[in-house]
């Protein structure tokens, strides 16, 4: 089974500055890896696919970047609404496998 | 729209089965797979069991191997996950989500608001 780390598990930003949120593979999954955002009390929402390519309605400060076994999500000047709980995951392999989180809380 | 609707959820003896539903609309149902999901109270996000477009492929987490079984109905839009020999650890927010394609289980890109299941004696 693949394990993704996430780092850190918990930021502090202010409104309008940037976040830096990483995740790393325990072997290659090449670019098939997803971000996704969850508020409290909300299901998950998908944020980035296939490393770096935005889903339907996210707005450009969200970008992912990376291949292989590390991948960055940038929000590059954060919103209210932006603080919640990112999570990555795999689907290069089975099963398919979540990182365990880091959220993101105002400073 | 498209819109994801679970159901079935509730509180189980340790042992005892529960069938969770999903019903779908919003978009053609038998074109895409389609998963579980589940979250722990105050947990990250586990992936559980997926199934493709057409039921002829399903997958399943090591942890509930055996014991659930991903079913779909196309012709009632519905995505079923039956749930045997539950234990504590089951104990969990079930969503389900709409894959990307037809028959891979990839990334989910709709997700319905999830259905508490407790296991507790």
């Amino acid at each position: 089974e693949i394990v993704m780390t996430q780092s850190p598990a918990t930021l502090s930003v202010s409104p309008g500055e940037r976040a830096t949120l990483s995740c790393r593979a325990s072997q290659s999954v090449s670019s098939n890896l997803a971000w996704y955002q969850q508020k409290p009390g909300q299901a998950p929402r998908l944020l980035i696919y296939g490393a770096s390519t935005r889903a339907t309605g996210i707005p450009a400060r969200f970008s992912g970047s990376g291949s292989g076994t590390a991948f960055t999500l940038t929000i590059s000047s954060l919103q209210s609404e932006d603080f919640a709980i990112y999570y990555c995951q795999q689907y290069n392999n089975w099963p398919r496998t979540f990182g365990q989180g880091t959220k993101v809380e105002i400073k | 729209e498209v819109q994801l609707l679970e159901s079935g959820g509730g509180l189980v003896q340790p042992g005892g089965s529960l069938r969770l539903s999903c019903a779908a609309s919003g978009f053609t149902f038998s074109n895409y797979a389609i998963t579980w999901v589940r979250q722990a109270p105050g947990k990250g996000l586990e992936w559980v069991a997926g199934i493709s477009g057409s039921d002829d492929s399903t997958n399943y987490a090591d942890s509930v191997k055996g014991r659930f079984t991903i079913s779909r109905d196309n012709s009632k839009n519905t995505l079923y996950l039956q749930m045997n020999s539950l234990r504590a650890e089951d104990t969990a927010v079930y969503y389900c989500a709409k894959c990307s394609g037809y028959y891979n289980i990839e990334y989910f890109q709709y997700w319905g608001q999830g259905t508490l299941v407790s296991v507790s004696s």
